[in-house]
């Protein structure tokens, strides 16, 4: 079945990194976008990144830019997110979630989410 | 950036009646040249991660029951659950996908009465 799973959160000091991975299965991922979201506990949904098909068009919240990094790599069917200099406030469950495609702009709901991974900055 | 708001905040029902959730976004994210408005409304459940219900403003995910139905156009949204049930207390997100930052609403909490 269609399927996401996140891995690589934890407990990290401020100004520390972590690599949050996202394994894609049951569907084609060099078909679709894919696009990172966080929660911060008690909080609201975040919208943090987005990456089209080939890796070529990124977009990032004001509050990642410049820290954060998403990549993918089609031949693993992996999204990532590398994450650098993490404040407290960085502090949420992380997911990645699936962006079919649109003809006309490019951009769409998050039609499937992975579980999510919790990243404690502390 | 296109600001989202939600109300209300919560939202408190009884069975079977019917749920209203309002959204509106600072500009448009209606897109002339399909005459799309790129507007979804997520239900999050406790513990779990978001499920998209309704996306386009009105089109309805596969497997999403039919109480659950998307209105409006431009800038003003409304989420409808037409007879609420147990299994849809729940946290309520718009969202537009107009344009990057993808921004989300606040969030309006539906309760059982």
């Amino acid at each position: 079945q269609v399927q996401l799973v996140e891995s690589g959160g934890g407990l990290v000091k401020p100004g520390g990194s972590l690599r949050l991975s996202c394994a894609a299965s049951g569907f084609t991922f060099n078909g679709y976008y894919m696009s990172w979201i966080r929660q911060a506990p008690g909080k609201g949904l975040e919208w943090l990144s987005y990456i089209d098909i080939s890796g070529s068009t990124i977009y990032y919240a004001n509050s990642v830019e410049g820290r954060f990094t998403i990549s993918r790599d089609n031949a693993k069917n992996s999204l990532y997110l590398q994450m650098n200099n993490l404040r407290g406030d960085d502090t949420a469950v992380y997911y990645c979630a699936r962006v079919p495609d649109d003809f006309w702009r490019g951009f769409n709901a998050f039609d499937v989410w992975g579980p999510g991974t919790l990243v404690t900055v502390s | 950036d296109v600001v989202m708001t939600q109300s209300p905040d919560s939202l408190t029902v009884s069975l079977g009646e019917r749920a209203t959730i309002n959204c509106k976004s600072s500009q448009s994210v209606l897109y002339n040249s399909n005459n799309k408005n790129y507007l979804a409304w997520y239900q999050q459940k406790p513990g779990q991660p978001p499920k998209v219900l309704i996306k386009w403003a009105t089109t309805r995910e596969s497997g999403v029951p039919d109480r659950f139905s998307g209105s409006g156009s431009a800038t003003d949204f409304t989420l409808t659950i037409s007879s609420l049930q147990a299994e849809d207390v729940a946290v309520y997100y718009c969202q537009q996908y107009y344009s990057p930052p993808f921004t989300f609403g606040p969030g309006t909490k539906v309760d059982i009465k």
